[in-house]
């Protein structure tokens, strides 16, 4: 069964540090990987997506994420956090025939001055 | 990109009565929708996928008869919450896939529910 892990429920970054969210996913073929992010009240804003290819992607806002298949893995930098990115951040895995989506957990983020 | 429109943004509706989420793709046409829902700080479960001019289909533990789904155009889908009851009290979100883009899917903005 296809499942996404967010281990980390809440990080606190200072603004400025480096940021890296982790994502780990189970799924029985090659995933559809994706980062959302979701402002309080608001709905999901896609960062960034990984289909195949090279697996360092970059997304915006200056978000980039890796996918390693060994690790089951797809984790989301950034060499520089802004206090606006302050938000919940989630990982979903999709299946490659349609666009069900499975979310992970999610891992909100707080950002210090 | 493709626009996923949630209508209402919120609703505040009394215990026993029924609320209707409408959600639209506005320049595309989207074969297939989705609807979630979200606990407070929690994650978004998938609810049901449904199909423009067929049933919708529910995930496990969803009540097909409380979480009325209706697609009937390749724009518009409708999450119909009948004799809510404070615990259906969430955020709810939609999101469409279009087959031009089979990849990946657009996110409405999300309803919040209240129930009272």
């Amino acid at each position: 069964a296809q499942s996404v892990t967010q281990p980390d429920i809440h990080i606190t970054v200072s603004e400025g540090a480096s940021l890296e969210l982790r994502c780990n996913y189970s799924y029985g073929a090659t995933p559809y990987l994706f980062w959302y992010v979701q402002s309080p009240g608001q709905g999901l804003q896609l960062l960034l997506k990984y289909f195949s290819g090279d697996t360092l992607v970059q997304g915006i806002k200056g978000f980039e994420a890796e996918f390693k298949r060994s690790q089951s893995s797809f984790n989301l930098r950034k060499p520089s956090v802004h206090w606006s990115d302050a938000a919940e951040y989630f990982c979903a895995v999709g299946r490659r025939t349609g666009n069900q989506f499975y979310f992970g957990t999610g891992t909100s983020l707080t950002v210090i001055p | 990109g493709a626009v996923v429109s949630q209508h209402p943004s919120w609703v505040i509706c009394k215990s026993g009565t029924s609320v209707k989420i409408e959600c639209r793709s506005l320049d595309f046409q989207a074969t297939t929708m989705f609807w979630y829902r979200q606990f407070p700080k929690q994650s978004l479960m998938l609810m049901a996928t449904s199909n423009e001019g067929s049933k919708a289909t529910y995930e496990q533990g969803v009540e097909k008869d409380k979480f009325l789904i209706n697609h009937a155009s390749l724009t518009l889908s409708t999450l119909t919450v009948t004799s809510a009851h404070p615990e259906d009290s969430s955020f709810y979100i939609c999101s469409a896939s279009s087959p031009t883009v089979n990849t990946e899917a657009f996110f409405g903005q999300g309803t919040r529910l209240t129930v009272v």
